[in-house]
């Protein structure tokens, strides 16, 4: 059961685009965070979002966390062809599994120049 | 400072056999988690340990298992290989085994059964 739904799943842009990611839940999240994958690479932490309408910015991404901490958002500005990658999300809670990452199967974005 | 290593990196093995996976973590770091990552897919919760000690464990068979050794580096063995089997490993490591604890991912072992 995948309890973080991402959206939109593959995204093809231009160079200099602006796009967002979505990442929704039912379920309340302690944190969320946000990693970038390369292919035959593990995933890369961009940022990590704890308190409810949290907003971070790392240089062009602006990551936002909703006030019921249960869904997220990433924005990039002007997007460059380094952009290209998978994006996950992942959210932290305590489970009958023990403490583990639950994440979303990912937005796969492709930026041309 | 070196991040979270794995290794092999990469392995091919056949249906029934045995194979074992190994992580060291950050320094520092003493908890160690294991994720299986299908193509396609985002990774998927196999085990948590910290302090030697298993906190959690996903939704796998029990084909799977897993320790955690004094220096705080960690194997994943996973016995009689099926096909479906076959995804890339990834390790990650966190300072403690909390949830807002921020876990870091190696490069991960891509593990081909045939």
């Amino acid at each position: 059961t995948q309890l973080l739904e991402q959206s939109p799943q593959f995204l093809s842009i231009q160079e200099g685009e602006n796009l967002t990611v979505y990442c929704n839940s039912s379920s309340v999240f302690s944190s969320l965070q946000w990693y970038r994958q390369e292919p035959g690479e593990g995933p890369v932490l961009l940022v990590t979002v704890v308190t409810g309408g949290e907003v971070k910015k790392l240089k062009r991404l602006t990551f936002q966390f909703g006030d019921a901490r249960k869904d997220s958002s990433l924005h990039i500005t002007a997007a460059q062809p380094g952009d290209t990658g998978l994006y996950l999300c992942a959210g932290a809670k305590e489970s009958n599994s023990g403490y583990a990452l639950n994440f979303g199967k990912g937005t796969s974005l492709l930026v041309t120049p | 400072d070196a991040g979270v290593t794995q290794s092999p990196t990469h392995l091919i093995k056949t249906r029934g056999q045995q194979v074992t996976l190994r992580c060291s973590p950050i320094s520092g770091h003493k908890s160690v988690s294991w994720y299986q990552q299908v193509l396609g897919q985002g990774p998927q919760f196999i085990f948590q340990y910290y302090e030697k000690e298993e906190r959690g464990r996903g939704n796998f068979p029990d084909r799977f298992s897993a320790r955690q050794f004094p220096n705080y580096s960690s194997e994943l063995n996973v016995n009689a290989l099926l096909l479906g089997d076959s995804a890339l490993y990834l390790c990650a490591s966190s300072l403690n085994s909390g949830e807002i604890d921020t876990q870091y991912f190696g490069p991960g072992t891509r593990l081909t059964v045939l």
